[in-house]
């Protein structure tokens, strides 16, 4: 089994605050780090696949580093909006075969406006 | 990419009944996956679907209990057997598509055992 954790289980912020959540996961037979984000009744969206030691990635507002050494990775929310309230997951492949992947308990995050 | 649609949406179920998901892809795979996440916990794999062979289950869950078929390269089922509240469940399927690591879900199926 592959621990993924993610902190904080839940966050709270005003709408234009700033914010990032913590995922880690074993360093060992590292393949990639995956983002999603999660509204209630919709699909997961993938945010960014990330596969290098100090990949950095942006997508508008949002991005994410990755530290395979020690196995964490951070994703950033820069002046965040009502729109970004969902749950934010991350997950890593067991192994080398596409699809299966281990998910951390997500983190749910609230914009207040 | 893919798009993924899942049925039923929703459903509430009876104890010691069984519930078939579909999952309809719009574009053909080779691997599709089904995924659960019960109240408070992380999305677990269940098992993986591959067309013409028999699914292939992970650790904790046999095929007697989730029976899947995988007719041709874009549709799939998932069986919930004689259900119990602890079955109470999003399902969501899944499917790897496009580039290396491009992974794909479906909306999910919200089920509740009563």
């Amino acid at each position: 089994i592959l621990n993924v954790e993610q902190s904080p289980q839940s966050l709270h912020v005003q709408e234009g605050d700033s914010t990032n959540f913590t995922c880690s996961f074993p360093s060992s037979n590292f393949y990639a780090l995956h983002w999603y984000r999660w509204e209630t009744a919709k699909s997961p969206e993938a945010l960014f696949v990330m596969t290098l030691n100090g990949d950095e990635k942006k997508k508008g507002r949002i991005s994410a580093t990755l530290n395979t050494k020690e196995g964490y990775s951070y994703l950033y929310i820069k002046g965040s909006q009502p729109e970004d309230s969902a749950t934010y997951l991350c997950a890593s492949p067991r192994g080398s075969t596409l699809g299966r992947l281990y998910f951390g308990r997500g983190t749910q995050l609230t914009v207040w406006p | 990419s893919a798009v993924i649609s899942q049925k039923p949406s929703r459903d509430i179920c009876q104890r010691g009944t069984s519930l078939t998901i579909q999952c309809q892809v719009d574009s053909q795979v080779t691997m599709m996956f089904w995924y659960r996440q019960q109240p408070g916990q992380s999305l677990t794999l269940i098992a993986t679907a591959n067309q013409g062979s028999e699914a292939t289950y992970e650790s904790g869950f046999v095929i007697d209990k989730f029976p899947i078929s995988r007719p041709n390269l874009t549709f799939s089922t998932l069986t919930v057997s004689n259900m119990s509240p602890e079955d109470s469940s999003i399902y969501l399927c899944s499917v790897v598509s496009g580039g290396a690591y491009e992974q794909y879900f479906g909306p999910g199926t919200r089920l509740t055992v009563t």
